[in-house]
């Protein structure tokens, strides 16, 4: 079982549209938690973190659910600039200061006109 | 604030040759660094990262390996590069601690010819 899971998609919406993407994970001593977008042959750069509590960052909204392992990205007034791929990221903590992290294959979207 | 630089930008190498990439990051002290490949089309691969001078953990064995002369400088290197290695190949940094997120230089696109 892979550490990280994303459903790759491809998501096509249109302008406007609220879009959800989830992501598992399967080590539940997973200590942080991230959104990054990559552009086409671009390098992946952070959207946001993810908080235990939720947080939101504009139209973006990320949430964390420890019980089920999961956290999601919450897209609403889709804009065609959004078109990207979002990767999600789990650090996952051994007990040392250095979390090992561990990406999603990304989940692609495309927002259309 | 924090920059990390890579270099080049692309390169076009016939099989066979030798490879060297370079990586510095600027704004902090002793960082964590990462090198990572993503193939076309595929996730990120970790291929090696160091948490201090001169201390490189490799993740795949390959025929690539990496050096840290200095403590903002991360080098990627190649005897004899093969068709496989052809890929985007990203630098990263993240500060010290568990739970900081990863930042990423523009990348490298390296095709082997």
């Amino acid at each position: 079982r892979k550490e990280v899971e994303q459903d790759p998609g491809p998501f096509n919406v249109p302008e406007g549209a609220t879009v959800a993407f989830n992501c598992t994970y399967s080590n539940s001593a997973s200590q942080s938690f991230f959104w990054y977008r990559q552009d086409c042959r671009k390098e992946p750069k952070l959207l946001m973190s993810v908080y235990s509590s939720g947080n939101e960052d504009g139209r973006f909204t990320a949430q964390l659910n420890r019980a089920s392992q999961y956290i999601s990205l919450l897209i609403r007034d889709s804009k065609l600039s959004d078109s990207a791929t979002y990767l999600c990221v789990v650090n996952e903590s051994r007990g040392s200061t250095l979390g090992r992290l561990y990406f999603g294959r990304g989940t692609q979207l495309t927002v259309w006109p | 604030s924090q920059t990390i630089h890579q270099w080049p930008a692309t390169l076009v190498q016939p099989v066979g040759s030798p490879l060297s990439l370079e990586c510095t990051v600027e704004g902090t002290s002793n960082p964590n660094l990462y090198w990572y490949r993503q193939a076309a089309g595929r996730g990120l691969q970790l291929l090696f990262y160091s948490v201090g001078i001169g201390q490189i953990s490799s993740e795949v064995p390959q025929n690539l390996s990496a050096s840290r002369p200095q403590d903002r400088q991360f080098i990627l290197s190649s005897k004899k590069l093969l068709l496989s290695d052809s890929g985007f190949y990203l630098c990263a940094w993240r500060a010290g601690g568990g739970n900081s997120p990863l930042h990423f230089g523009n990348g490298t696109r390296l095709t082997v010819t």
